[in-house]
């Protein structure tokens, strides 16, 4: 366990369902984030929370909508999935801007 | 634009000789740069953060180097083993905001 957990491990889905993944750190860090990792892409950063505000929002389809209740979770909201948002999902945290991140295992997401 | 460029190619070496990674970026001015270890189905672990100021770091067999005027980082695992088996990830900042932007990451395998 690093730190950061993520749940599911797997998630197989349909187009028309609705899922969530979830993040949870208990590192005291202030900022949390979503990644995807297609197989043989770059990390893709896609939203940044920072003091449970979002900060930074990548020009990521509305289809992912995200949520950080507290500075201890983050939630991605998935509905009416593509095939190509198939990814590895992966948060991470950081005690603040400019240090390093902590990541979670992922959730390896399958759209059907 | 801006672009991080890692060896896309996977690099194999022999137990006990030094691998060299290379991270080369372009329209990018970070503050530092950071590299991670990924193994499959895993989240990224933080190895080593390098400062702009800072030429060279090192942590045990790991090895560090950042020339902001060639605009590229070297990544050194001196007595290599086995174990050193993975992806190795360079990262840096984004417009000194604390987002980590990753590179592709090349594959490193240390043959007994």
């Amino acid at each position: 366990e690093t730190g950061v957990t993520q749940t599911p491990r797997h998630l197989v889905m349909g187009m028309t369902n609705k899922k969530s993944l979830k993040c949870e750190q208990h590192l005291g860090h202030n900022a949390m984030y979503w990644y995807k990792q297609s197989a043989k892409k770059p990390l893709e950063l896609m939203f940044v929370y920072s003091l449970e505000e979002r900060v930074e929002n990548n020009s990521v389809p509305s289809r992912f909508s995200p949520e950080c209740p507290n500075s201890s979770h983050l939630f991605l909201h998935l509905h009416t999935l593509q095939p190509e948002d198939s990814a590895l999902y992966l948060c991470a945290s950081s005690q603040d801007p400019g240090g390093s991140y902590t990541f979670g295992s992922g959730t390896r997401l399958t759209v059907v | 634009s801006q672009k991080i460029e890692q060896n896309s190619e996977a690099l194999n070496i022999q137990e006990g000789k030094t691998a060299t990674l290379t991270c080369n970026y372009t329209n990018y001015s970070p503050a530092y740069l950071q590299w991670y270890r990924q193994d499959p189905g895993r989240g990224p672990v933080f190895l080593l953060l390098i400062r702009e100021n800072e030429k060279e770091k090192r942590k045990e067999r790991l090895k560090v180097t950042f020339d902001t005027t060639l605009k590229q980082s070297l990544f050194h695992i001196t007595a290599s083993q086995p174990a050193d088996s993975a992806t190795y990830l360079c990262a840096l900042d984004h417009n000194q905001g604390g987002k980590l932007i990753f590179g592709q990451g090349t594959e490193l395998s240390v043959k007994p």
